[in-house]
């Protein structure tokens, strides 16, 4: 399979922990985004990476969110300090221009 | 809130009927336009999608249609089986920006 794939699929962590998930984009997609998406909602966007090169954070993402994709290929994004709030379906995206391919989602539980 | 994104609009249409989805947009210079599909628990899949300088494209079993005048896209799936049920959502982005944005999404059920 050479679509984006999302690891964990599922976390569940008690509040204050801290998380991270990592994203493996299609490859040789030069853009990598991050989205929050919650129930019945369409996705938000966090973040986007083009290359290693970190061009944009959406104000949602506080400073308890942080993402890195260190080598230009796979992306991480740790949420420090979780709170219940932060239970969400979290996405990731690649494109090699404008056309954006979701992984399956990492589904995050904060009790 | 969240409250109201639970009540997500909802077409149910009859297996083997046509369905149109319809989504009005938002920004005038927006100039590219994507479907998704979502099923329940796994990320939006990537349907079809329509450059500006298009008022139809079709796809195997879907048409997207575009009307810039009234701001306006929709989605029609032929023939629909059990197999199309999920939400769907369109978006939009001007293509100098990276940035998509979401319509509301509408759920569809397709009935026996």
């Amino acid at each position: 399979d050479t679509g984006v794939s999302q690891n964990p699929r599922h976390k569940i962590t008690k509040r204050g922990q801290n998380v991270t998930f990592r994203c493996d984009p299609i490859s040789e997609h030069n853009r990598l985004y991050w989205y929050r998406q919650t129930l019945g909602q369409g996705p938000e966007f966090l973040t986007y990476f083009q290359n290693e090169a970190q061009l944009e954070k959406s104000r949602l993402l506080s400073d308890r969110f942080s993402a890195e994709r260190p080598k230009g290929s796979f992306s991480t994004l740790e949420i420090q300090r979780t709170e219940q709030g932060d239970s969400a379906m979290y996405l990731c995206a690649s494109s090699p221009m404008e056309t954006q391919y979701f992984g399956p989602g990492t589904r995050l539980l904060v009790l | 809130g969240e409250s109201v994104g639970l009540h997500l609009p909802t077409l149910s249409v009859q297996e083997g009927d046509n369905s149109i989805i319809n989504c009005a947009y938002s920004n005038s210079a927006s100039d590219y336009f994507i479907w998704y599909k979502q099923e329940s628990g796994k990320g939006p899949q990537f349907i079809i999608d329509i450059r500006s300088n298009m008022d139809k494209r079709q796809g195997q079993r879907v048409t997207v249609l575009l009307n810039k005048t009234v701001k306006h896209l929709s989605l029609q799936i032929a023939a629909t089986q059990p197999g199309d049920s999920a939400v769907y959502f369109c978006a939009e982005t001007e293509r100098s920006n990276y940035q998509l944005i979401w319509g509301a999404g509408t759920k569809l059920i397709i009935k026996p």
